[in-house]
């Protein structure tokens, strides 16, 4: 167990559809990063939060939204989904101190959309 | 915008071998991090092993061992005494500083099979 959680693991879903992913960062990490999977894919960003500020957007859609809660949850929202969204979401976190030089990210063991 | 290349799309190694994993990375940058990350078929990404390049040694971790080559932007990992738990896709990935505001960049992995 990463320290990490997120919920829910598996979730099957139609096209034009809207989901809500959730991660619950490891204690006392303030940053959570969310990453996509698609099927045999490298890991791209999506979005990252600072207590509860957001901090850094990668390649994430405009039908795609994220926000981090005062309790340092986050949720990632997809909406008008299609079939090219089914893919692995990892939610990650880091305490953001700079501990060893290197923010290193402890990751979820993912939330599995898939579309149909 | 930086890049991580990972040019074996698939290896294997018989068990007990020793396998090196292939990275390469362009950046302007002259202080950074580098990661690889192992996820096995659980789908879980796990953090094997880091290094920061001011730091000259390359990294290790008990059968991990990074070869950084900061002037040829290279970081291979090698994997001594290879365990069938080895088997993984395993992702290099690059950190820019400030580390806080900075997300990771992945390649595209590797396919590791470790064969008894």
């Amino acid at each position: 167990d990463s320290g990490v959680t997120q919920t829910p693991k598996h979730l099957i879903t139609a096209t034009g559809q809207r989901v809500t992913l959730r991660c619950s960062p490891r204690s006392g990490d303030l940053s959570v990063y969310w990453y996509q999977q698609s099927l045999d894919q490298g890991l791209q960003f999506l979005i990252q939060y600072y207590n509860g500020e957001e901090r850094a957007k990668g390649n994430i859609l405009e039908r795609f939204s994220a926000q981090q809660f005062p309790d340092l949850h986050s949720e990632l929202n997809l909406s008008s989904l299609e079939l090219g969204d089914s893919a692995l979401y990892f939610c990650a976190s880091s305490d953001d101190r700079g501990y060893s030089g290197a923010n290193v990210l402890t990751f979820g063991a993912g939330s599995r959309l898939t579309v149909l | 915008a930086q890049t991580v290349t990972q040019s074996q799309p698939e290896m294997s190694v018989q068990e007990a071998e020793t396998v090196t994993l292939s990275c390469t990375y362009d950046t302007s940058e002259n202080n950074y991090y580098l990661f690889w990350y192992k996820q096995p078929p659980s789908r879980q990404m796990i953090l094997v092993i880091r290094q920061e390049a001011y730091k000259q040694q390359n990294a290790t971790e008990n059968r991990f061992s990074v070869n950084f080559q900061k002037a040829a932007k290279s970081f291979s990992l090698k994997i001594s005494d290879s365990q069938l738990g080895d088997t993984a896709m395993y992702f290099c990935a690059f950190m820019k500083p400030p580390s806080g505001n900075t997300p990771l960049v992945f390649g595209k992995g590797t396919r590791l099979s470790v064969i008894a």
